[in-house]
């Protein structure tokens, strides 16, 4: 399975500023994948990260709140901006792997005051 | 969209004894069925999956089963040990076409010693 790792692995923020999150994996991918896991709950699929396209978004979450960049295919940065205190999650990447299955980063957990 | 709903929500099991965690899902075109494994801090981490041309599947202590017809599938744990003591989701997707994971809300499992 691929290495991915994110960066930062937990930050506290401030409401109204944003946080980039960025995830690396060590080999080539098609697509990689945002989650969202809020506090003790499941995970939902914010969106799909395609290099030199842009991203497609879930049902109930926007281009301007979670901008996302795909420079290439071993690099992703989600960002979310205007932060909230409801915006306090574990944010998580993931990719494919071969065939179906799919990997996770180790997260970055947010928590906004 | 697909909807996942996994029970029971937590299950506590004396060690030695069986657990076991059911799954519906409602998309039809789903055809791969993952199940992870999260940790207090830690994250999901794939432990067994299957996909829609298999009705069962083993791996040591680790057992899933799909059933096609009435769109459900289990996950079986046999001699269940404390670090089997954690968070498991159940996650549906048409891997053939998106690799979007939709999941369960999780079932958080207590294995008493």
């Amino acid at each position: 399975s691929a290495v991915i790792s994110q960066k930062p692995s937990r930050d506290i923020c401030q409401r109204g500023t944003s946080l980039t999150i960025q995830c690396q994996v060590d080999s080539q991918v098609t697509m990689m994948f945002w989650y969202r896991q809020q506090p003790g709950q499941s995970l939902t699929l914010i969106a799909t990260a395609n290099q030199g396209s842009e991203a497609t978004y879930e049902s109930g979450f926007v281009i301007d709140k979670f901008p996302i960049s795909r420079p290439n295919l071993t690099f992703s940065t989600l960002t979310v901006s205007n932060l909230s205190p409801e915006d306090s999650s574990i944010y998580l990447c993931s990719v494919p792997g071969d065939p179906y299955e799919q990997y996770f980063g180790p997260g970055t957990r947010l928590t906004v005051t | 969209g697909e909807n996942v709903e996994q029970h029971p929500s937590t299950l506590s099991v004396q060690e030695g004894d069986s657990a076991v965690i059911k799954c519906t899902y409602s998309d039809s075109a789903s055809n791969y069925f993952p199940w992870y494994k999260q940790e207090l801090g830690k994250r999901p981490q794939l432990i067994i999956d299957i996909r829609s041309n298999v009705g069962e599947k083993k791996d040591q202590r680790i057992a899933v089963t799909l059933n096609k017809t009435a769109k459900h599938f289990s996950l079986h744990i046999t001699e269940t040990q404390p670090e089997d003591s954690a968070v498991y989701f159940c996650a549906a997707s048409r891997a053939f076409n998106d690799y979007k994971l939709s999941f369960g809300a999780g079932t958080t499992v207590t294995v008493r010693a």
